[in-house]
């Protein structure tokens, strides 16, 4: 069956901590994958998505296929970065798949 | 460039009503999506337009939800008659072609 796995319902960290947001995935095929981000009264937007392999507002993510995960990470957690952060899987409908999400609060 | 947008923003109504939500997409983007969240749970799939023809409705949850895409532009998504299990955020997101789904920013369903 095709699941994402966000383990973490609340991850609380200090400003300047290293954040890891972990995230793992089931899917028979090559999957798609992406993290989402909703901050406060914000709609949904789109982080970042494997393909790119890119670095945004400091987060990466990269895919790793043995052990079918996809965490965020951030070397230096900064208070604007407190959010919900959603992992999600685009399958061969291109529909996606969601995980339940994590709430990550920066403390000052 | 305007995002995708919802309406209303919120609904509040009592069970066995109806309620009609609307999504208007990006403009150029024919691929337009459902998804909501109930809550305690994560986000799910709805169903997929590409222009005017549902792609796929297999998240529709039952026959109580009807989806229309009429003229391929905008979307509406009914709820007939509505149930205390239908509370929740129902968004909207929009792409072109194959590409990023951009959402809305959601239309929170109450039901008493």
């Amino acid at each position: 069956a095709q699941r994402v796995t966000q383990p973490e319902k609340l991850l609380s960290v200090f400003k300047g901590a290293p954040v890891e947001l972990k995230c793992n995935y089931s899917y028979s095929g090559s999957p798609e994958l992406f993290w989402y981000v909703q901050y406060s009264r914000q709609r949904l937007q789109l982080l970042l998505r494997h393909i790119s392999r890119e670095s945004i507002k400091g987060f990466t993510a990269d895919l790793n296929k043995g052990e079918t995960s996809f965490h965020l990470k951030k070397p230096f957690a900064q208070e604007e970065d407190s959010a919900m952060y959603y992992c999600a899987l685009r399958d061969s409908s291109y529909k996606l798949i969601f995980g339940s999400g994590t709430r990550l609060l920066v403390r000052p | 460039e305007a995002g995708v947008t919802q309406f209303p923003s919120h609904s509040v109504i009592e069970k066995g009503q109806t309620v009609t939500l609307r999504c208007d997409p990006i403009s150029g983007h024919d691929n337009l999506y459902w998804y909501r969240r109930v809550m305690g749970k994560e986000i799910k799939f709805l169903l997929h337009f590409v222009k005017e023809s549902k792609q796929d409705e297999s998240g529709m949850p039952n026959n109580r939800f009807l989806a229309e895409r009429t003229g391929g532009t905008y979307s509406t998504l009914k709820v007939q008659p509505a149930e205390l299990e239908d509370s929740g955020v129902y968004f909207c997101a929009s792409s072109q072609a194959w590409g990023t789904q951009f959402f809305g920013p959601g239309t929170r369903l109450t039901v008493l």
